[in-house]
């Protein structure tokens, strides 16, 4: 089945650890994407990576890290240094920048 | 940067309504994205339409590009249409193109 995974599903993570999220695609698609998404609200874009070995930052990088050595994928580290990281992570993936966009199950942080 | 606005924020239907939900945009795209949030957080892609109108079951889409606005219609709604509905644009926006920028969403409960 084509798709994109995300794990873990929930993540508990003490304050002061970083943790790193899982995201892999198996579309063959050239982009992918990191977005956060708080309660009530839309989502947002930490990083971007349009081909392998090149990745972007979106509007809330702050405090998070990411690499990309595969095409399929693309993990996204929250480090220490992120002041309010309990949300939703969701991971995404396109042919290209701008076409339409595929999104994973998504993972839910919690910082305890 | 460019300002995506949904309306109405909630909206409750009895089974068998039908509905407009409405995404207004103040900037030129070339990506437009429509989404149903389920209860467990997955993004389902909806429509892809920067312009035009499309159709896919009860459910269908405009996008008036000159005019900035999209509209989701939504027709004899089921009770498993309830979610969240997200509208997404992108666009030649300086160093950020072609990725989507998210609207808040309209929370839809469709009761039996």
């Amino acid at each position: 089945d084509g798709g994109i995974t995300q794990s873990p599903k929930y993540l508990f993570r003490k304050e002061g650890q970083n943790v790193t999220l899982s995201c892999e695609q198996n579309l063959n698609h050239d982009a992918m994407y990191w977005y956060r998404q708080d309660p009530g609200q839309g989502l947002r874009l930490i990083y971007y990576s349009q081909i392998v070995n090149d990745f972007q930052k979106g509007d809330i990088a702050e405090g998070y890290s990411v690499s990309r050595e595969k095409k399929e994928s693309f993990p996204l580290t929250v480090t220490s240094a992120q002041k309010n990281p309990t949300a939703f992570y969701l991971c995404a993936s396109s042919m290209g920048q701008g076409n339409e966009q595929f999104f994973g199950p998504g993972t839910r942080l919690t910082v305890l | 940067g460019i300002q995506v606005e949904q309306s109405p924020p909630d909206l409750i239907l009895q089974e068998g309504a039908n509905s407009t939900l409405r995404c207004n945009f103040s900037d030129s795209v070339n990506n437009l994205q429509w989404f149903h949030q389920n209860p467990w957080g997955q993004l389902i892609n909806l429509f892809y339409i920067p312009s035009g109108t499309k159709q896919n079951g009860r459910l269908s889409a405009t996008t008036v590009a000159t005019e900035r606005y999209s509209l989701l219609y939504i027709s004899s709604s089921q009770t498993t249409d309830s979610g969240v509905y997200f509208c997404a644009v992108g666009g030649n926006y300086g160093g950020s193109q072609g990725n989507l920028i998210f609207g808040k969403g309209t929370k839809l409960s469709v009761k039996p």
